[in-house]
C-alpha cells in the first residue's frame, strides 16, 4: 500500500472514551488525508494536512481532531466516541491537491464504537 | 443533491461479460476524472484517470467522460473474477467520491 501504514487495524472502544488513530508514509508527500467510508456513503473527507502543522477540515470533520508534528506521521483523534463514529477509517497521502489528486490510500481501520 | 451519484449495485456478470460502470455529477467545474478499485478489506486504488472529455483505453478498461451530459463510464471487456472488488468514481478538484458499485465476476 505506497508505503502507508495504518495503526490499529481493528479497534472495539467503549462510547465516551477517546481513541487515536495513527497513519505513517514513507513517501514524503505533502498531503495527508483522513477519510471514513460507510455504506451507501463512500468515502467522505474528515480533515486533511498540506503540511507539518497545516491541517484543515473536510466534509464531515465534527467529533474529530487530528495532528501533523512530522511530515511522516498524521494522527486522529476521537475526543470522545460515539457509536456514529462506528466506520473504516482510511489515510491517504498525495503530491498534489486541487487538481489531479493522485490518491494512495492505507490498508484501513475498522473501528466499532459500543 | 450529491455532487457523484453512484449505483451502488450489486452487479454481478459471468466471466467474460463486458461491464459498464456509470457515475453522474453536478458541478461542471470539475476537471479530472478518476476510478478507484477496492477489493475486500483493502484500501482503494487509483485504476484510471481522464481529464475533460472524451476516452482513455487501458488494457481491458476504458474511461469514458461526457461532459455535455455529466456522466462518467468505466468499461471493463472481457471480464475476470480477478476484477471483483468494488468501483469507486471520484472528481476533482476538491475530490469527491461515488459511493462504490460493487462487482462480481463469477467464473
Amino acid at each position: 500500500d505506497a508505503g502507508i501504514t495504518q495503526s490499529p487495524r481493528h479497534k472495539v472502544t467503549e462510547t465516551g472514551t477517546p481513541v487515536t488513530l495513527r497513519c505513517h508514509q514513507t513517501e514524503n508527500h505533502r498531503y495527508m488525508y483522513w477519510y471514513r467510508q460507510d455504506p451507501g456513503h463512500g468515502l467522505r473527507l474528515i480533515h486533511y494536512s498540506y503540511g507539518v502543522k497545516d491541517t484543515d477540515k473536510g466534509e464531515v470533520s465534527d467529533g474529530y481532531s487530528v495532528s501533523r508534528s512530522k511530515t511522516e506521521d498524521f494522527l486522529l483523534t476521537l475526543e470522545s466516541a460515539t457509536s456514529s463514529q462506528t466506520s473504516v477509517y482510511f489515510c491517504a497521502i498525495s503530491e498534489e491537491r486541487g487538481r489531479l489528486e493522485k490518491l494512495f490510500f492505507g490498508s484501513g481501520t475498522q473501528l466499532s464504537v459500543l | 443533491q450529491k455532487e457523484v451519484e453512484q449505483d451502488p449495485g450489486p452487479l454481478s456478470v459471468p466471466e467474460g461479460a463486458i461491464v459498464s460502470l456509470n457515475c453522474t455529477y453536478s458541478n461542471s467545474a470539475f476537471q479530472y476524472f478518476m476510478w478507484y478499485r477496492q477489493y475486500s478489506r483493502k484500501g482503494p486504488e487509483l485504476l484510471m484517470y481522464t481529464y475533460s472529455s472524451g476516452n482513455k483505453e487501458d488494457g481491458r478498461f476504458t474511461a469514458q467522460v461526457d461532459k455535455s451530459s455529466k456522466y462518467i463510464s468505466l468499461f471493463i471487456r472481457d471480464s475476470q473474477p480477478s476484477d471483483s472488488a468494488t468501483y469507486l468514481c471520484a472528481v476533482s478538484r476538491q475530490l469527491t467520491f461515488g459511493s462504490g458499485t460493487q462487482l462480481t465476476v463469477l467464473p
